[in-house]
């Protein structure tokens, strides 16, 4: 079984500009996750969703963060303009279900540097 | 969510078994007690995780104290590849959720 993908693995911009992170769950996972790392930090999640809704973005900075999970399977995180403090590794996780014990499978992240 | 704490690194021989401790001492009785790890430039990956009783499973043991205020996790026989950032975690299964991650204990397997 596939675990979760996501793309690009690695990605360099200048800041003011735009970029976008792609996430393909496991499949029939219905929960999906974005979290942001930072260096020698834990993980701290970003956004949730329950199929295509979005059920906790409080930690999202809407102003210039925005994420889709259309027709509930992929999703796309998204930072316009992009800023210095942004440069961060980005997690995409999974789970099956939040009733269940919900073990979250974690993709391989996103490295972003912001220059 | 209860917060946890860890040592900030250990080290363990190759073979011998490595016990990574946590401290939870405001769990609460619907909390479970979650670990994961994270290899280096990888995400972080599930290992186990109980509520009262101790648990085993391929990868590891988890052993929760009597009074539910501290948990080990025991890798029987450490390899080099185990090496990582082990992180415990409490939280409450049933409401699924957000993963609260504190800063782990860096665990070196050396040879």
């Amino acid at each position: 079984e596939a675990g979760v993908v996501q793309s690009p693995r690695y990605k360099i911009i200048e800041k003011k500009q735009p970029v976008a992170f792609w996430c393909n769950p496991i499949s029939g996972h219905n929960t999906l996750y974005w979290y942001r790392q930072n260096l020698g930090q834990g993980p701290e999640l970003l956004i949730r969703y329950e199929n295509e809704e979005a059920v906790d973005d409080s930690q999202l900075p809407k102003d210039r963060f925005s994420a889709e999970r259309l027709k509930g399977v992929d999703s796309t995180l998204k930072i316009q303009p992009a800023e210095l403090g942004d440069s961060a590794v980005y997690l995409c996780a999974s789970s099956l279900d939040r009733r269940t014990a919900d073990t979250q499978y974690f993709g391989p992240g996103t490295r972003l540097t912001v220059l | 969510d209860a917060k946890t704490t860890q040592p900030p690194s250990m080290d363990c021989a190759e073979g011998r078994a490595a016990n990574l401790p946590c401290n939870h001492s405001t769990i609460s009785g619907n909390e479970y007690v979650y670990w994961y790890r994270q290899i280096h430039s990888q995400g972080p990956q599930y290992i186990i995780h109980g509520l009262k009783n101790n648990e085993t499973n391929e990868m590891a043991s988890l052993i929760i104290t009597e009074d539910r205020k501290s948990s080990t996790l025991i890798l029987p026989h450490a390899t080099l590849r185990d090496t990582a950032v082990y992180y415990c975690i409490v939280r409450v299964s049933v409401q699924g959720g957000k993963l609260i991650f504190g800063q782990g204990t860096e665990l070196s397997v050396k040879p």
